[in-house]
């Protein structure tokens, strides 16, 4: 089992560029989550998807887009990048809990370093 | 406004002793309470977690204690080991099973040999 894999692991855009990343969840998951992590800061919710469609938000601007496929992968896409943009971002999978009361809790791939210059 | 705080960024504990990591939570709507550890370049591991139903919740060397009425929880470790040296995060859900986390800032624990 692979677990949550995230491509790529590094990346350097120029502010106002844009940005796509990518996420498999975990082998049996099909809820996805993405969270930015800033420098000596803890992860903070940008967005879950189940289902192909984005079903809880944190407090991003419109700037920051996901999608989900229907082989539960995901990406998350990032327009006009702002230097503050730079952080780790995480992506997180699940089993939706109704299906899988037992085990819900996250796993979470390794993460995409993200600089913005 | 940070409604999950781990007010000490760094804890050092001598091998084979206890190690404390304590979170304050500002939202009483937070229903459900996680644990992850963190190595670098690596993501974030769950370690255990605890319902509002509970006080305690005990697993291996891992035990997690709640109060409610303080907003407080704490992760214990006993006893420690050199691996358990990682960044720890407390993390907090309006519900069990939700995976929109609020996470603290982490505490970065060092096991001294």
């Amino acid at each position: 089992d692979a677990g949550v894999t995230q491509s790529p692991t590094h990346l350097i855009k120029t502010r106002g560029q844009q940005v796509t990343l990518r996420c498999s969840p975990k082998s049996g998951h099909d809820t996805v989550s993405w969270y930015q992590q800033a420098l000596g800061q803890g992860p903070q919710f940008i967005f879950q998807y189940y289902e192909e469609e984005e079903r809880q938000r944190g407090n991003f601007p419109d700037r920051f887009s996901g999608h989900q496929f229907p082989n539960y992968s995901s990406e998350l896409n990032v327009n006009a990048l702002l230097l503050g943009d730079s952080a780790l971002y995480l992506c997180a999978s699940s089993p939706w809990p109704i299906v899988d009361i037992m085990n819900t809790e996250a796993f979470f791939g390794q993460g995409t370093r993200l600089t913005v210059v | 406004d940070q409604q999950v705080k781990q007010n000490s960024p760094s804890l050092s504990v001598q091998e084979g002793r206890i190690s404390i990591l304590n979170c304050d939570y500002t939202n009483s709507m937070f229903d459900y309470f996680l644990w992850y550890k963190k190595y670098p370049a690596e993501g974030p591991t769950f370690l255990i977690s605890i319902s509002s139903i509970k006080d305690k919740n005990e697993d291996g060397r891992f035990t997690v204690f709640l109060n409610k009425s303080a907003k407080h929880l704490s992760l214990h470790i006993v006893p420690s080991q050199p691996g358990d040296s990682a960044v720890y995060f407390c993390a907090a859900s309006l519900d069990f099973g939700n995976e929109k986390l609020t996470f603290g800032t982490g505490t970065r624990l060092t096991i001294i040999p």
